[in-house]
């Protein structure tokens, strides 16, 4: 079975300074994970999703995300955080089922809401 | 490409009532999927759908909730007698393939909000 924990439920910046925010992930097969983020009364949007290629995955706004197995790990960061930044921000695995094939379920994380102080 | 639609955005309803949410895959997708999301929670799936035909529903309520994506027409995900705890904003994704197969992307719409007086 899959699962997903984000360590932190908040996490609180300065403008300007690195974020990370943090992922742990159980999988018995090769994952897909995503980290999507939503502002507040928005949908979901795609930062970045990692499917078995580069471990160092690149995604919108100069978020990227690292895939550790040996950490069953998958942390979200950024160099410098904008005020636009601030949103909730959700770790996300890929549900595998028979045949190691992707079911088109996800498996979201409880969140963490990120905050910027100017 | 207008991404998934859903309406309406906001619903109110007394309990007891019925609530109906709408949604309209992308384009060229076929298959949808419902999440619900609690109040300070991450999403859970509800029910994976293709035209005509409901795939997986193991995350639907037993009773009072259902759904349906008709061969014309969108999604519709129907609560019953609506109670205080069905409040909570729910996700229609779609997807052109299952997961889009190799990656499991699906793509979110913005949500309905449901608040139950």
């Amino acid at each position: 079975a899959q699962s997903v924990t984000q360590l932190d439920s908040h996490v609180s910046v300065s403008e300007g300074t690195p974020v990370l925010l943090r992922c742990n992930y159980s999988s018995s097969y090769s994952p897909s994970l995503f980290w999507y983020v939503q502002h507040p009364n928005k949908g979901l949007q795609l930062l970045l999703k990692y499917t078995s290629a580069a471990t160092l995955v690149k995604g919108i706004n100069g978020f990227e995300a690292e895939f550790k197995k040996s950490e069953t790990s998958f942390h979200l960061t950024k160099p410098s955080a904008h005020m636009s930044d601030a949103a909730e921000y959700f770790c996300v695995v890929s549900v595998i089922g028979f045949g190691s094939s992707n079911t088109g379920k996800l498996i979201f994380g409880q969140g963490t809401t990120l905050q910027v102080k100017p | 490409n207008a991404g998934v639609m859903q309406n309406p955005r906001h619903l109110v309803r007394r309990r007891g009532q019925e609530a109906r949410l709408r949604c309209s895959p992308m384009k060229g997708h076929s298959h949808v999927y419902w999440y619900r999301q609690l109040p300070e929670e991450g999403l859970k799936f509800m029910v994976y759908l293709q035209k005509e035909n409901i795939i997986d529903e193991s995350g639907m309520p037993k009773e009072r909730f259902s759904a349906e994506f008709p061969k014309e027409g969108p999604s519709i995900l129907r609560i019953q007698q609506v109670v205080r705890g069905d409040s909570a904003a729910y996700f229609c994704a779609s997807s052109p393939r299952r997961g889009e197969l190799a990656t499991g992307e699906l793509f979110f719409g913005e949500g309905s909000r449901l608040t139950v007086l």
